[in-house]
């Protein structure tokens, strides 16, 4: 167990669907972030939140919104999405304390996403 | 871009220690690396972090030559569950950046 769990574990929807993945963090964290890894490709990073304000944007597509409504719980709420955004989602958090100060990120176990 | 460069695959007996190669030739001063691993089909795992002296924790032994250009990760004593996906990252510490993984080193450990 790291701390952060994220739910489902397994998601299959279809195109015209919405659904919301979910993480909670137990560990006091101030940073959250998701993660998309593809299949047979490097981790990407999609969203990173930093006292619940979004810092960063890696330019992903509109039909993937995020959400922190508290420093303890992630959103990653999903409509119209395309096959190919099939993958594993991964969120992560840490501790950010000062600049220059090393932190480690916690991920959960993510969540495998399949879009028939 | 990932800013290091590593070794594809390596193979590893079990019992042997795995000294898995990370070069960053453009690292700058205030720049840490940062080793995680990811077991199959589960989220990254924190390893081990340096700035530029050697460290050693329960898990593994970092070592960074004197100029900081590369590095080596250690595991004293590899079991098979060491299989995975080591990742190399050198990142500075600044509000609201990232880890940004490469590909990393797929080390296979046998028995």
């Amino acid at each position: 167990e790291t701390g952060v769990t994220q739910t489902p574990r397994h998601l299959v929807m279809g195109m015209t669907n919405k659904k919301s993945l979910k993480c909670e963090q137990h560990l006091g964290h101030n940073a959250m972030y998701w993660y998309k890894q593809s299949a047979k490709k490097p981790l990407e990073l999609m969203f990173v939140y930093n006292f619940k304000e979004q810092t960063e944007n890696n330019s992903v597509p509109s039909r993937f919104s995020p959400e922190c409504p508290n420093s303890s719980h992630l959103f990653l709420h999903l409509h119209t999405l395309q096959p190919e955004d099939s993958a594993l989602y991964l969120c992560a958090s840490s501790l950010f304390l000062v600049e220059g100060v090393p932190e480690k990120l916690f991920f959960g176990s993510g969540t495998q996403l399949s879009v028939l | 871009d990932a800013k290091t460069t590593q070794p594809t695959s390596m193979d590893c007996a079990e019992g042997r220690a795995a000294n898995l190669p990370c070069n960053h030739s453009t690292i700058s001063g205030n720049e840490y690396v940062y080793w995680y691993r990811q077991i199959h089909s589960q989220g990254p795992q924190y390893i081990i972090h340096g700035l530029k002296n050697n460290e050693t924790n329960e898990m593994a032994s970092l070592i960074i030559t004197e100029d900081r250009k590369s590095s080596t990760l250690i595991l004293p004593h590899a079991t098979l569950r060491d299989t995975a996906v080591y990742y190399c990252i050198v990142r500075v510490e600044e509000a609201g950046t990232a880890l940004i993984f490469g590909k990393g080193t797929t080390l296979s450990v046998s028995s």
